[in-house]
C-alpha cells in the first residue's frame, strides 16, 4: 500500500549545526512532496515544496533533496535555531493522478535545538 | 492575510451527540481539506471539497461523518453520534487549486468525547 514513512523519530542537534531530515516514500506514482512543520498545539506549517521533476530546491535557510531512485526526500536546516524545535512531517500525493487532492504523511520526526 | 480559520479551537461531547467543526479557508482558496490527526501521529486525509462538490471523500468513514463546502460560509465536517474513539485533532487545510498547489493548514479543532 502506499505509505510515507520516517527514519529516525527524534533529532538533536546545537543551535547552529545544520539538520537533516529525512523521509522515505513507497509509492513510485507520487510526483509531489511537501515539508511541513507542526509546533504543539498548532496546525502544520508549510516549509517548502518540491515536484518529481526536480531533484533539489531551495529555501530560506532550507534546501529539499528528492532521490528519485530510492523513494528519498530529505529536509536540510541551514544554522538550526532554538525556534526551528518542532515536529516535521513529509508528505507526498499523486497530484497527476486521481488522488491530486489527497496528501499522505509520515509520521514525523522530532527535531530539538539546544542553545 | 488571514491563515485558515477553525473553529471552535476545543470542543467537548458526551458519547452519542453531534460535532460540528467549521473551517473558512483563506482568501481566494476555493479547494478545502480534512485531515484527522491522532496523538504521535501524522495526518490522516479524510476528505477534499470544492465549492458545493466533494472531490475525494476516500478517507472519511461511510457511516456517521459528513462534510461539505457550501457556495457561502464556510466548510463543516459533522460526525453524529460521536464515540470516544472520534476524540482527536481535526485540521482543515485549503489551497488555491487542486494539484501541485501547498495546502495550508488551520490550527485545528480538538475534540474530546466523554
Amino acid at each position: 500500500g502506499e505509505s510515507v514513512g520516517l527514519h529516525l523519530p527524534t533529532l538533536s542537534v546545537q543551535e547552529g549545526d545544520n539538520s537533516i531530515i529525512n523521509c522515505a516514500y513507497s509509492n513510485s506514482a507520487s510526483d509531489y512532496f511537501i515539508w511541513y512543520k507542526q509546533e504543539s498545539g498548532k496546525g502544520p506549517q508549510f516549509i517548502i515544496d518540491i515536484r518529481s521533476n526536480m531533484d533539489k530546491r531551495q529555501g530560506q535557510r532550507v534546501t529539499v533533496l528528492l532521490n528519485k531512485t530510492v523513494k528519498h526526500l530529505s529536509l536540510q536546516i541551514a544554522a538550526t535555531q532554538p525556534g526551528d524545535s518542532a515536529v516535521y512531517f513529509c508528505a507526498e500525493s499523486n497530484a497527476g493522478g486521481t488522488s491530486y487532492g489527497k496528501l499522505t504523511f509520515g509520521q514525523g520526526t522530532i527535531l530539538t535545538v539546544h542553545p | 492575510n488571514a491563515g485558515v480559520m477553525q473553529n471552535p479551537r476545543h470542543l467537548v461531547r458526551r458519547r452519542g451527540q453531534e460535532a460540528r467543526l467549521r473551517c473558512s479557508p483563506m482568501k481566494g482558496h476555493s479547494h478545502v481539506y480534512w485531515y484527522r490527526q491522532l496523538p504521535e501521529e501524522g495526518l490522516k486525509f479524510m476528505v477534499y471539497l470544492q465549492k458545493e462538490n466533494i472531490i475525494d471523500e476516500s478517507g472519511m468513514p461511510k457511516e456517521r461523518f459528513s462534510a461539505e463546502f457550501p457556495k457561502e460560509g464556510p466548510s463543516i465536517l459533522r460526525i453524529q453520534q460521536v464515540v470516544r474513539g472520534d476524540s482527536a485533532a481535526y485540521f482543515c487545510a485549503s489551497s488555491l487549486g487542486g494539484g501541485r498547489e501547498p495546502q495550508h493548514f488551520g490550527d485545528g479543532t480538538r475534540l474530546s468525547i466523554l
